[in-house]
Parts: structure tokens; sequence; C-alpha cells
């Protein structure tokens, strides 16, 4: 079935250093791909979105790129700061339905 | 309100009791959907709601799982006889109609079983 898996965790880094958390897909047909974050006591929220090909999909500094030949939808930023501490999830669209498909989510945690 | 609203925050309750979960979704959104995250296993989907349409169910875990949503607003999750493998938070959200994967979280409930 339609499944997302990403990097485990925790992720721990210094301020300034830059970010890569991998996320791979298994689907049928061509989903849309999401990151979402999750920021200490706050709810989950939308980061960014593809839903094709070799877009990319860019927020707050966040990237990632659709690759279908990889099956990958990795999250970067060139240069994290303490405020990006979160847990991010990578996510699928079940083509055809409205059911998001989430990954088991990644904790970050940046020094300063 | 703002935002997608869940009560309560926090429930802890004995092995083999029922309890209700409830969730006020953003005025207008069409869909409702809720996930269970458990601790080192991520998001868990149990079921969406879209209009009048006949609910997906397909990710409730057991028959001891079971929702509502009366007059395409509230929802209510229910878990009778609850075990200790129900502890987690759960997660309602909800999306207007054609939002294509943008979801609007609320803060959850953190259930416990003791």
């Amino acid at each position: 079935g339609d499944s997302v898996t990403q990097m485990e965790g925790p992720v721990t880094l210094s301020e300034e250093a830059f970010l890569t958390i991998n996320c791979t897909y298994t689907a049928t047909g061509y989903p849309s791909l999401f990151w979402y974050v999750q920021y200490p006591g706050e709810g989950l929220q939308l980061l960014l979105k593809a839903t094709k090909a070799d877009d990319k999909g860019s927020n707050k500094g966040f990237e990632a790129t659709y690759r279908k030949e990889t099956t990958s939808f990795h999250l970067e930023k060139g240069s994290v700061q303490v405020s990006d501490s979160a847990v991010y999830f990578c996510a699928l669209l079940i083509q055809g339905a409205q059911k998001l498909v989430f990954g088991q989510g990644t904790r970050l945690t940046i020094n300063p | 309100g703002a935002g997608v609203s869940q009560s309560p925050s926090n429930k802890v309750t004995e092995k083999g009791k029922d309890v209700e979960l409830r969730c006020d979704p953003i005025s207008g959104h069409t869909a409702l959907y809720w996930y269970r995250q458990s601790l080192g296993q991520g998001l868990e989907f149990l079921i969406y709601f879209q209009g009048n349409s006949a609910p997906d169910k397909s990710g409730l875990p057991s028959d001891r799982f079971s929702a509502e949503r009366t007059g395409g607003s509230v929802s209510t999750l229910t878990i009778q006889r609850t075990q200790q493998e129900d502890s987690a938070v759960y997660l309602c959200a909800s999306s207007p109609e054609g939002g294509n994967g943008k979801l609007f979280f609320g803060s959850g409930t953190q259930l416990s079983v003791l």
C-alpha cells in the first residue's frame, strides 16, 4: 500500500548548520507530497508541498523537490535556527482521495 | 472559532471505560479527519468525513472505535472498553472542499489509559 518512510531521529544540529531530512515514498500513481511541522506545544501545520514531479516546494527557507525517479522528497535548509526545533512529518496524498498518509516524524533540535 | 478545537485536552481513564473525544472544525470546512499519534509511531489515519458522503472508516483499528459527525460540523470519536494500547494523542483536522492535502490540525487530546 501507499506509505512514507522518513529518516529516523532525533536529529541534533548547531545553529547555522545545513539540514537534510530524508523522505521516500511508495505509492501507486502520482501522489502529491507534503512536509508538515509540529512546533513545541502547537498543532501540526503545513510547511510546504509539491504536486508533480520536479516541482519544488519552499517556505521559511526550507525546500523540498519531488523526485519521481528516486521516489523521494527530502527536506533541506541551508542555515537552521533555534526556532526550527520541531517535529517534521513527510506525507503523501493518495491519488483520487483526500486522505493524507504520514511518515513517522523526525524530531529536530537546534542548539545555539 | 479561529481554528480546530478539541476537547478535552487531556483525558485519563481506567482500562475498560468508554471515552468520548470531541472535535469542532473550522467553520465552513467540509472535510474532517481523525488521526492517532503514538510515541514513535507517527500519525495513523483513523477516519475521514467529507460532506454528506459516507465516511472512510478504513483506519479504525477495531470495532471498539467509532466516530460520528453531526450536522456536518462537530465530530465525536468514541472508544469503548479502552485498553492501555489506546493511549495516544488523538488529533482532529479539517479542510475546505478541494483542500488537496492542506489540513488544519487541532492541538489534540492526550488519552492515557491506566
